[in-house]
């Protein structure tokens, strides 16, 4: 099956630094990457869709100026969350899939980011 | 607007079988998805209906009726490692998943 990965699967810093948060796609080419997040014994909240080599799309409530999100290649898209804060502690969850016509969204790990 | 009800939280013995059902309402329709997560955990892929009918994998299975806006997963024989929550999603017509709350199933021995 497909293969998505991310990196690091695991932050912790300080209240006002930015985080680099990296998914790839290993084994498949993600015209669509998508970006989650999800709060403790909550669902999935769709945060932004990212198609390669263009502007993503945030959803609404999303601030797009404070999480950057680039989709630089067919396999990888990041996300930065900029001037982190303590409320942007989170579990963040990309997901990829190869285009309309391919129906189903992978998965990767999540990372767990703790903002001190 | 937009729904995806499902259960918030179901219980069931090992080895028994559980229905987990989903009902949704959502503009236009491209397929409905189960995923798996466990606690601390990304979702991981199950089932994708997207004709009405029962598609079966191994121990679970997963119904769709698109007339009625209604799907289940059943899963059989269940083993405690099964205890995770079941999340519905519906892919609308911009081919973008809309999540159900997802259901905590408790598997007791």
């Amino acid at each position: 099956g497909a293969v998505v990965s991310q990196h690091p699967s695991w932050v912790i810093c300080k209240s006002g630094t930015s985080v680099k948060i990296e998914c790839r796609s290993l084994d498949f080419q993600a015209t669509t990457m998508f970006w989650y997040r999800q709060f403790p014994k909550q669902s999935l909240m769709l945060m932004a869709t990212s198609n390669e080599g263009s502007k993503a799309t945030y959803e609404q409530g999303v601030e797009k100026d404070k999480f950057l999100i680039n989709h630089a290649s067919l396999t990888l898209s990041t996300l930065t969350v900029t001037s982190a804060h303590p409320e942007d502690s989170s579990f963040y969850i990309c997901s990829a899939r190869a285009g309309t016509s391919e129906e189903t969204q992978y998965f990767g790990p999540g990372t767990r980011l703790l903002v001190l | 607007g937009q729904n995806i009800d499902q259960p918030t939280e179901m219980t069931a013995t090992e080895g028994a079988i559980v229905q987990i059902n989903c009902t949704y309402q959502t503009s236009g329709f491209n397929g409905l998805f189960w995923y798996q997560q466990h606690a601390g955990e990304a979702p991981t892929f199950l089932s994708y209906n997207v004709l009405d009918g029962l598609e079966e994998k191994g121990r679970f299975s997963s119904f769709l009726s698109r007339s009625k806006g209604y799907s289940y997963l059943l899963l059989k024989e269940l083993q405690m490692k099964d205890s995770a929550s079941y999340l519905c999603a519906v892919q609308d017509s911009n081919y973008q998943l809309i999540w159900g709350a997802g259901t905590k199933l408790i598997i007791k021995p």
